[in-house]
């Protein structure tokens, strides 16, 4: 793989399942994040990483978690499905995080679907 | 709060120039960002602007004034395939990217 991994690429989940979205860089990137993508409005981050092994909150958190046991996955988890988080989910990653251009590189996106 | 502002949806023709524009109105500001996004697909990297003044790369340029918080995206010598969204984002004060919308661009031959 080159780039950025994400899966599945679509998934249609019933109201109150609870659903992972995985996402695997292999660009040793020590920064990871999570944006959802609804029209009519600009990405919106949900969590963040910005090393293995921490985490933050991002402008959407609620009804989202993520881990990041190390530098190259990190998971998304809806622990309760609603319809409200129907989007496309972009992950993504950059070398660092703070000053400078630490330009992103985005996954393919997954598309979810909360009926 | 923080407020990002492109046009919704822009049309060219095949071979004009057409400019994007954005205005931003961020807590702090640490750089300007302009990505393509074809439907369907990823966000891809196209420019950065931490400076005043203009950044050509290729047919594309980008423009940044932070005095009065506007940016623009030129594009040049149009072709089918610059059909896309561009997408402008700050970073601001805490190092978090701020998106626009985006502005879908039509490009009719």
């Amino acid at each position: 793989i080159a780039g950025i991994t994400q899966a599945p690429t679509s998934q249609i989940l019933a109201a109150g399942r609870r659903m992972t979205l995985r996402c695997t860089q292999d660009m040793r990137h020590n920064a990871m994040y999570w944006y959802r993508q609804d029209l009519g409005l600009g990405l919106r981050l949900i969590h963040y990483s910005n090393t293995a092994g921490t985490t933050g909150k991002g402008e959407v958190p609620d009804g989202y978690s993520v881990s990041r046991a190390n530098t190259d996955d990190f998971p998304l988890t809806l622990a309760s499905a609603v319809p409200s988080q129907t989007s496309v989910y972009f992950c993504a990653s950059s070398v660092g995080q703070g000053s400078g251009a630490n330009v992103l590189t985005f996954g393919a996106g997954s598309r979810l679907t909360v009926l | 709060g923080q407020n990002i502002d492109q046009p919704t949806e822009m049309t060219a023709t095949e071979g004009a120039i057409v400019q994007i524009n954005c205005t931003y109105q961020t807590s702090g500001f640490n750089g300007l960002f302009w990505y393509q996004q074809h439907a369907g697909e990823a966000p891809t990297f196209l420019s950065y602007n931490v400076l005043d003044g203009l950044e050509e790369k290729g047919r594309f340029s980008s423009f940044l004034s932070r005095s009065k918080g506007y940016s623009y995206l030129l594009l040049k010598e149009l072709q089918m395939k610059d059909s896309a969204s561009y997408l402008c984002a700050v970073k601001d004060s805490n190092y978090q990217l701020i998106w626009g919308a985006g502005t879908k661009l039509i490009i009719k031959p």
